[in-house]
């Protein structure tokens, strides 16, 4: 059964840096294009970045770009979200997911908590 | 770009049938196939209900269904139960706000 768990969240001060780690197991990682995910206290669903298969496109939000990097180890399949400059609206629960194509997210790790706060 | 628009809320009796918009554009749900649809009970994490406007994964009872017309993408839940009580998102590619504002369902 396909598997994901995400890691690395935590309490940081604003202007800080976090590095979000999801772990894959259950399926064949390297041919997956993943993504993550974000859900603020109370509020709805945002997309963040995407990655392809071998790492050699990314996509990200434009509120998130030249602070998030997606990247991913296909050799320990898994995926990262360096986050960089963190503000107080980053907080959120974030959670990487396998998209089977045009956003079909097919597979969620449970989630892993970011706050933002002095 | 203006995030896909649904209602904030719907409810309806067991047993009753509900059914739940998502509006976007000729950009997004009008012009591509790919409308996906998840259900997130409090505390967890987002489970895919409906692919590629109305397609059912394994395992998801077939009393929840999906369609679209124009720029309108819908899901309908029928013969309600009151493990449906959740919040449902529409998601569509086509641009940068893929998800829908959620509906919070609830069964009276």
């Amino acid at each position: 059964e396909a598997h994901l768990v995400e890691s690395g969240g935590g309490l940081v001060q604003p202007g800080g840096s976090l590095r979000l780690s999801c772990e894959a197991s259950g399926f064949t990682f390297s041919t997956a294009w993943m993504i993550w995910v974000r859900q603020a206290p109370g509020k709805g669903l945002e997309w963040l970045a995407s990655i392809k298969e071998d790492g050699s496109e990314k996509y990200y939000v434009d509120s998130v770009k030249g602070r998030f990097t997606i990247s991913r180890d296909n050799a320990k399949n898994s995926l990262y979200g360096q986050m960089n400059n963190l503000r107080a609206e980053d907080t959120a629960v974030y959670y990487c997911a396998r998209d089977m194509g045009r956003f079909t997210l097919d597979v969620w790790g449970q989630g892993t908590m970011v706050t933002v706060s002095s | 770009h203006s995030a896909l628009t649904q209602p904030p809320s719907a409810s309806g009796s067991p047993g009753q049938s509900v059914t739940v918009s998502c509006t976007g554009t000729s950009s997004d749900v009008g012009y591509y196939n790919s409308v996906s649809w998840y259900q997130q009970h409090p505390g967890k994490a987002p489970k895919l209900i409906i692919y590629e406007v109305n397609k059912r994964p394994s395992g998801v009872p077939d009393r929840f269904s999906g369609s679209k017309s124009g720029n309108t993408a819908s899901l309908t839940v029928s013969g309600l139960q009151a493990e449906d009580e959740a919040d449902y998102y529409c998601c569509s590619f086509g641009g940068q706000k893929i998800f829908g504002g959620g509906t919070k369902l609830t069964v009276l």
